[in-house]
């Protein structure tokens, strides 16, 4: 069975950066077509698309984001690191990692989300 | 940039009722690469629909989905308490991965 787990700072000052890493079991990043994404909402407030990657390493990111997120993965350890730099308080809210299905493409199995707070 | 846009905002029903929410996108979105997530209270987004038809794993059959090109549908057959959340739609086939702004569904 496919789980996923968050793990970072709850509490960011604004300008840091942001690290979170998304702990995965069930699958591989290594098997063709798989892919794991980052999401978040700020609190009362819709989901939000980050960034995603592929087990070939291809990445893509938030038009709006981008500037400021890198991702990566480590396949050894099972783990996808998402970095978010130069953060603001809008930035405040839960961060979600989710597994993107190999062959029908939809996010299907999601972990239970961190809350970030920036805040001086 | 895809763009989806949910209706009713906010839907109140009673138990045993059908309830009828609406996703339309700015675009056509090909291949139906459309879902549907159940969110509630501090949980994280639960997979209801993808392929804008096809129930995921473990989902009753009291939840379907329809729709294709820009409009689509989530529909609820036979409410119960426990349907009481916000549903998203979002569309996976360009990036950004984009999400509607959500129903609420309230049982009375």
């Amino acid at each position: 069975q496919i789980s996923l787990k968050e793990s970072g700072p709850t509490l960011v000052k604004p300008t840091q950066t942001l690290t979170l890493t998304c702990s995965f079991s069930g699958f591989s990043l290594t098997t063709a077509g798989a892919g794991v994404g980052w999401f978040r909402q700020p609190p009362g407030k819709s989901l939000e698309w980050l960034a995603l990657i592929y087990w070939d390493d291809d990445k893509r990111y938030s038009p709006s984001l981008k500037s400021r997120l890198t991702i990566t993965k480590d396949t050894s350890k099972n783990q996808v690191v998402l970095t978010m730099a130069n953060l603001d308080p809008e930035d405040t809210g839960t961060y979600y990692c989710a597994h993107r299905g190999t062959t029908t493409y939809q996010f299907d199995f999601w972990g239970q989300g961190t809350l970030v707070t920036v805040s001086s | 940039e895809i763009v989806l846009t949910q209706s009713p905002g906010t839907l109140s029903l009673s138990p045993g009722e059908r309830a009828t929410l609406s996703c339309r996108a700015s675009q056509s979105v090909s291949s139906n690469f459309l879902a549907w997530y159940q969110q509630k209270p501090g949980q994280a987004p639960r997979l209801l629909i993808y392929g804008a038809s096809r129930r995921a794993t473990g989902i009753p059959d009291r939840f379907s989905g329809s729709g294709s090109g820009t409009d689509f549908t989530l529909t609820i057959s036979r409410l119960e308490p426990e349907d009481s959340a916000v549903y998203y739609c979002q569309q996976y086939v360009s990036s950004p991965y984009t999400f509607g702004q959500g129903t609420k569904l309230e049982i009375k």
